[in-house]
């Protein structure tokens, strides 16, 4: 099976930068995804990464180190929207299957 | 382009009822997954249906099954409903199985059962 880990709550402040850290065991790794999710809201795709090392999208950064089985979600310019639930998600393991963490809940302070 | 739509988007039923909820996807997405999502579990895949077919299942009991229609658009069913089944279901669809492909979920169904 998978196993994914991400803490439960975060808090920052605005302006500021954030590190949402993701920890993951999986057999045939096929590709780790960030979404996030508004309260009441569907999750929406941030990132995708396969390949060990950076992506980069606007305020939005996210790494991968498969031989760590690590990801994390760098958040910067913190702006008050911001304030959501961030999913983890791997895809991988029997029948390839997408199974997400239990999400981490940021929230955005003055 | 029309986003994931679910139907309905809050239900309420009692015990023992059973309960069919209903997606579709993105015009062109041919793959639908559906997942339960609640406070203390997260996100806990259902399954996963490509061409009619159903290509992964989760861990859950055989109460839960689900379809696909030849337009793509899903359907599952809950049956003999238990008061732990009350959670928020979401639908997610893709073009394809590829394993870049993202998902697009829907706005789910609040299902409440008393």
């Amino acid at each position: 099976g998978q196993n994914i880990d991400q803490p439960t709550e975060m808090t920052a402040t605005e302006g500021a930068i954030v590190q949402i850290n993701c920890t993951y065991q999986t057999s045939g790794f096929n590709g780790l995804f960030w979404y996030q999710q508004h309260a009441g809201e569907a999750p929406t795709f941030l990132s995708y990464n396969v390949l060990d090392g950076l992506e980069e999208k606007g305020r939005f950064s996210s790494f991968l180190s498969r031989s760590k089985g690590y990801s994390y979600l760098l958040l910067k310019e913190l702006q008050m929207k911001d304030s959501a639930s961030y999913l983890c998600a791997v895809r991988g393991g029997g029948g390839n299957k997408l199974t997400f963490g239990t999400g981490t809940q940021l929230k955005v302070e003055l | 382009k029309a986003g994931v739509t679910q139907t309905p988007r809050y239900l309420i039923k009692t015990r023992g009822q059973q309960v069919t909820l209903s997606c579709s996807p993105i015009s062109g997405h041919r793959s639908v997954s559906w997942y339960q999502q609640t406070p203390g579990q997260g996100l806990q895949f259902l399954f996963e249906y490509f061409s009619e077919t159903q290509r992964n299942k989760g861990n859950f009991p055989g109460r839960f099954s689900g379809r696909q229609f030849s337009n793509s658009r899903s359907e599952m069913n809950v049956s003999t409903l238990e008061l732990g089944d009350s959670a928020l279901y979401l639908c997610a669809s893709s073009p394809s199985l590829g394993h870049r492909e993202k998902l697009f979920f829907g706005s789910g169904t609040q299902l409440s059962v008393l």
